[in-house]
């Protein structure tokens, strides 16, 4: 069976500091992957898709980035933190067919800047 | 794009009532998705509907697609604590890329023993 791991799940750092939060799928091959972020009060955004290993799509305009080195595997960085990217955030992992996308979550970062 | 908007933002109920969930979508729903999310963790799939008119029943909740496909409903009969949580409507945004989901900004329930 298919399963999503993500880590740390919490993580502390300073305004400046690099991030890194990685996330592995078992069980399946070449899904398309997800970063999610959850603010207070402000629903979930997708960040960040990959449909394959290399290719990258952002859906907003950020201090993050996200790679894809390997087909399960996702990451997302920063090079400097912000308060404002404090949340709580989510990788997913779907297998598109023709008439469903079925997203499966990983149990989340929760990233506090400071 | 597409937008969706969950009501009430919170609920708190007695244990062993009955409570609805609305999801309201500013376009038509090509794909409507209920997923249950406890506090700190990740998401929980709940079930998807993608036909108007469609109901789907899982343990004591059932959530509903109205005909028009613009509007999905989750109701809990008889809620219990394990019920409590933040539950999110997802839907599928055709007008952007990939179809990725996107979701409401979710309805916190408090279920009192």
């Amino acid at each position: 069976s298919q399963t999503i791991h993500q880590w740390p799940a919490t993580l502390v750092q300073p305004v400046g500091s690099p991030l890194s939060l990685e996330c592995t799928v078992e069980g399946t091959s070449n899904p398309n992957l997800y970063w999610y972020r959850q603010a207070a009060g402000r629903g979930l955004q997708l960040l960040f898709y990959s449909v394959g290993i290399g290719q990258i799509s952002s859906e907003v305009p950020q201090n993050l980035s996200a790679s894809r080195p390997q087909d399960r595997q996702f990451i997302l960085s920063s090079k400097k933190l912000l308060l404002s990217d404090s949340g709580f955030y989510l990788c997913a992992w779907s297998v598109r067919t023709a008439s469903n996308e079925k997203l499966f979550f990983g149990s989340g970062t929760q990233l506090s800047v400071l | 794009s597409q937008e969706l908007e969950q009501s009430p933002q919170s609920l708190i109920v007695q244990e062993g009532k009955n409570l609805t969930i609305n999801c309201t979508s500013s376009k038509t729903l090509y794909g409507l998705y209920w997923y249950k999310q406890k506090y700190g963790e990740g998401l929980i799939f709940l079930m998807m509907l993608q036909k108007g008119g469609e109901e789907k029943s899982h343990e004591k909740i059932t959530a509903k697609l109205d005909e028009k496909k613009q509007q999905s409903s989750l109701h809990i009969t008889a809620s219990q604590p394990s019920h409590a949580g933040i539950y999110l409507c997802g839907a599928a945004d055709y007008g952007g890329s990939q179809g990725n989901l996107i979701f409401g900004k979710g309805t916190k329930l408090s279920v009192k023993p």
